[in-house]
This record gives C-alpha cells, sequence and structure tokens, in this order.
C-alpha cells in the first residue's frame, strides 16, 4: 500500500509558541489530504481537508486561524499549530489519498503534540 | 448527517477464538464505502478491509471479513482465529459519496487472552 509519513512523531513545545507538522505521502501524488485530531480513548476528528494549490477546508468548530494548513506539492501538507496552548495537546494524524472518492485512505504514523 | 455508532466501547475474546466488532451507520446516500481500521497502541491507524454500498458480496482479507447487511445498516468485523496481536482499538468508518470525508465511530478496544 501507499506509504504517508508524517514529522515529527511526538514534540513537546511551551504553551505561546507555534508547532508545524508535515504530512508525506511517499510513493504517490495526494491531491487531497486530511487532518484528524484525537483525543486520547476518543475516535479521530476530522479537522480540515487539504486541497493541493487551494485553501483549506476546515469542519465546523475548527479555528483555520489556530490550525494552518498549507498543501503546496503534491505529496506534501503543512498543519502548524499557531501560539499552542495545553488545550492543543492531542494526537494529531493526516491522511491521504490517491484520487478523490478513492477507496482507502492512507493513514501517517501520527504526531503527538504536548503544550506545557 | 452521517452517523458511524459502534456500541461495544471494550472486548475480551480467547486466542484462537472469533469475535465479531458491532458497526451500525445512518446516511442517507445510496453510494458510501464502509471501513475497517486498526490502531494499535502505537497510534498509526493500519487499513482493514473495505466494503461498498453497491457490493453484493461480504468483503473478506484473510483473517477479516465484514458482515454487510445494507437493509439494517450494520458493518460488523468478524475476526477469525484471533492472535495476540489482534489487541488493539478498532475503529469503523464511513467515506461520503463524494469521497471528502470520512465518519468514524468511537471504536471499540480488542484484548486478545491467551
Amino acid at each position: 500500500g501507499a506509504v504517508v509519513s508524517q514529522h515529527p512523531s511526538r514534540v513537546i513545545c511551551k504553551s505561546g509558541t507555534s508547532v508545524k507538522i508535515e504530512c508525506r505521502s511517499l510513493d504517490f501524488q495526494a491531491t487531497t489530504m486530511f487532518w484528524y485530531r484525537q483525543f486520547p480513548k476518543q475516535s479521530l476528528m476530522l479537522m480540515a481537508t487539504s486541497n493541493e494549490g487551494s485553501k483549506a477546508t476546515y469542519e465546523q468548530g475548527v479555528e483555520k486561524d489556530k490550525f494552518l494548513i498549507n498543501h503546496a506539492s503534491l505529496t506534501l501538507s503543512t498543519l502548524t499549530v499557531t501560539s499552542a496552548h495545553p488545550e492543543d495537546s492531542s494526537f494529531y494524524i493526516c491522511s491521504a489519498s490517491l484520487a478523490l472518492g478513492y477507496n482507502e485512505q492512507f493513514f501517517g504514523p501520527g504526531t503527538r503534540l504536548t503544550v506545557l | 448527517a452521517q452517523k458511524i455508532t459502534q456500541t461495544q466501547p471494550g472486548m475480551f475474546v480467547q486466542e484462537k477464538e472469533a469475535v465479531t466488532l458491532d458497526c451500525t451507520y445512518d446516511t442517507s446516500d445510496q453510494s458510501y464505502g464502509l471501513f475497517w481500521y486498526k490502531q494499535p497502541s502505537s497510534g498509526e491507524m493500519i487499513f482493514l478491509i473495505y466494503q461498498g454500498s453497491y457490493d453484493e458480496q461480504n468483503a473478506t482479507e484473510g483473517r477479516y471479513s465484514l458482515n454487510f447487511q445494507k437493509a439494517r445498516k450494520s458493518a460488523n468485523l468478524v475476526i477469525s482465529a484471533s492472535q495476540l496481536g489482534d489487541s488493539a482499538m478498532y475503529f469503523c468508518a464511513m467515506r461520503d459519496p463524494t469521497g471528502n470525508q470520512f465518519y468514524f465511530g468511537t471504536g471499540t478496544s480488542l484484548t486478545v487472552i491467551p
């Protein structure tokens, strides 16, 4: 199957700083990537859909100014958590599809963010 | 609105036995896709099996099979011959017709007992 990587896998930062998480499709081109957030022992919550070359589509309740998403190329999408606070601590997972409507989404290994 | 329901927060199964994880869904769309993912403690989401809404036969992938009952809107996952490595969280998910969104259930924690 297709491989999606995320970097970093873990990050600890101080409150008020910004953190960038990268999501890369390693062996395929992903027109669309998705960003999810998962709290401990809870389900995945879709945050936004990232489209290459255009603005991301955010889900209701997700602050687009706080969670900046950039999809500059067909293999890279980034999520920047700006002015992070302890309540932003979570597990962030990206996924990518080979094509819109394709059966399968390939998930990255996730990034665990801890804001002190 | 789409909705996925997993009513079993935790399940236990004896090694080598079969186990069924329940999933029901709610949609008014005719075309949709149903998925099961496994999430071990490492956090990675591992694709297990897919069922399209128009597929007449139940999907199977090795020890995994999906019991698809369209009229009941259920898509239960059956794991045969459970192994210790099957202990993980299992999520049922549905893809909408546009392919833009996946909706996940709350998950079932499966523990395989030696």
